[in-house]
């Protein structure tokens, strides 16, 4: 496509239920990236995937945050038993290049997550 | 470890007006990228402008120019000519370029644009 797609949009959860984000990077892009932006705050590094391949996920908080991207394009970041803390907009980025450099991500337009 | 901060949590600029916003970060690299991001409420992430630390000529794009200052380590943004388009929060981010690809982000500057 001609972005990098999220979706839902936005998602409300009762603590303790699973939930999914689907992201869907730009065609042909090598590298997808994980991103959380709690309020007020700048976005932290989740994780990271080359192709199919999860090169880093040293940014997941928990146990409970688990990222797939099982054909080397869409993406599916999973949250099992969410908690309050894990409400924050979740944001996934695509590049053509291995790396963010130099020319930056493409970010897509996040998810909402709400914990309630 | 990289720390990248803005200091001005919310501004505000008359349309048509120059704003200046700042951005200090603390690195041991010495080769790295810099970048200002804007996010409008829609929340996606706009590049606006890049710099690469080993370039002394500081970068612009149409109305967007940075101010880098590498020994003091200052990555400020100016915009001229504002416009009610550019009411959005702005984000300063830091990206080693040794390979890695974990940007390093601010807290944020909130702009309004007031008519």
């Amino acid at each position: 496509g001609a972005g990098v797609s999220q979706s839902p949009r936005y998602k409300v959860a009762k603590r303790g239920q699973d939930v999914a984000l689907r992201c869907d990077p730009i065609s042909g892009h090598v590298s997808l990236f994980w991103y959380q932006q709690a309020l007020g705050q700048g976005p932290e590094f989740l994780t990271y995937f080359q192709n199919e391949a999860q090169l880093d996920k040293s940014g997941l908080p928990s146990d409970r945050f688990f990222a797939e991207r099982p054909e080397g394009s869409v993406s599916t970041l999973k949250i099992q038993r969410t908690q309050q803390e894990d409400s924050a907009v979740y944001l996934c980025a695509s590049s053509l290049a291995r790396t963010g450099a130099p020319y930056g991500y493409t970010f897509g337009s996040g998810t909402r997550l709400t914990v309630v | 470890a990289q720390t990248v901060t803005q200091s001005q949590p919310e501004m505000s600029v008359q349309e048509a007006e120059t704003v200046t916003l700042s951005c200090t970060y603390d690195t041991s690299e010495s080769n790295y990228y810099l970048f200002w991001y804007k996010q409008p409420p829609s929340r996606q992430m706009i590049l606006v402008i890049r710099q690469e630390a080993y370039k002394q000529q500081n970068a612009t794009e149409n109305r967007f120019s940075v101010n880098f200052q590498k020994a003091a380590k200052s990555f400020s943004l100016k915009i001229s000519d504002s416009q009610l388009g550019d009411t959005a929060m702005y984000f300063c981010a830091f990206l080693p370029f040794s390979g890695t690809y974990k940007y390093i982000f601010g807290t944020g500057t909130r702009l309004k644009v007031l008519a």
